[in-house]
């Protein structure tokens, strides 16, 4: 079955610093892998994906992934961290076990960044 | 246009009401999809709909209804609804029908609480 995770519930770091979000995967063939953030009382926000390529996958706001086979990671990064980064990150693989390949994501649990100033 | 409109963004309903969250994008998009999400935990799929299809049904109890007029309209109807039933309801939709690569757009939510 595919899952992913999030082994951290919080991360905690100084405005500047660098961040990283960790995100494990276990999928059967190949993985299509996505992060998205969610700010307070609002939706999902797509911040970029993995399908085939570069390990090194850019997003928005100046995230990105590293993806990493051996280790079926996906880890989110960002160089200097910003206040504004603080919200809720969710890692997801796409679901193609089924029989109809229709936009089936299998979250993490989540990871609220907390940025400080 | 780049947004997924929810309306109503907060709902309170009792157990007896019936109700309907709409959902409206103007992106060309052929696959539209219901979530719904507790406080601080992920979204949970609960349908989605392809070219106007019902393709994904996840084994939601039937006091939740969907809808999908057309391209750009998606309702959920809502009657009956238990307190538990009480969370924040997302709108997503994608491109074409979902497939491996493409991301999804979410609304804002519509806050649902059940008294």
């Amino acid at each position: 079955a595919q899952s992913v995770a999030q082994p951290e519930d919080q991360v905690n770091v100084a405005e500047g610093n660098p961040l990283t979000v960790k995100c494990t995967y276990s999928v059967s063939g190949n993985p299509y892998l996505f992060w998205y953030v969610q700010y307070p009382n609002r939706g999902l926000q797509f911040l970029l994906k993995y399908i085939t390529g570069d390990n090194l996958v850019k997003g928005s706001y100046g995230f990105e992934a590293e993806f990493n086979k051996s280790q079926t990671s996906f880890h989110l990064k960002k160089p200097s961290a910003l206040v504004s980064d603080s919200a809720l990150y969710f890692c997801a693989v796409r679901d193609m076990s089924g029989s109809s390949n229709t936009g089936k994501l299998i979250f993490g649990q989540g990871t609220t960044l907390q940025v400080k100033p | 246009d780049t947004e997924v409109t929810q309306t109503p963004k907060h709902l309170v309903m009792g157990m007896t009401n019936k109700k309907s969250l709409k959902c409206e994008q103007h992106m060309g998009h052929r696959a539209m999809y219901w979530y719904k999400q507790k406080a601080k935990k992920p979204p949970e799929l609960m349908f989605v709909y392809s070219y106007e299809k019902l393709s994904i049904n996840e084994s939601v109890p039937s006091r939740f209804s969907p809808e999908c007029p057309n391209s750009s309209l998606l309702n959920l109807h809502l009657h009956a609804l238990q307190p538990e039933d009480s969370a924040l309801y997302l709108c997503a939709s994608s491109p074409r029908d979902g497939t491996f690569n493409e991301k999804l757009f979410f609304g804002s939510g519509t806050q649902l609480s059940v008294l």
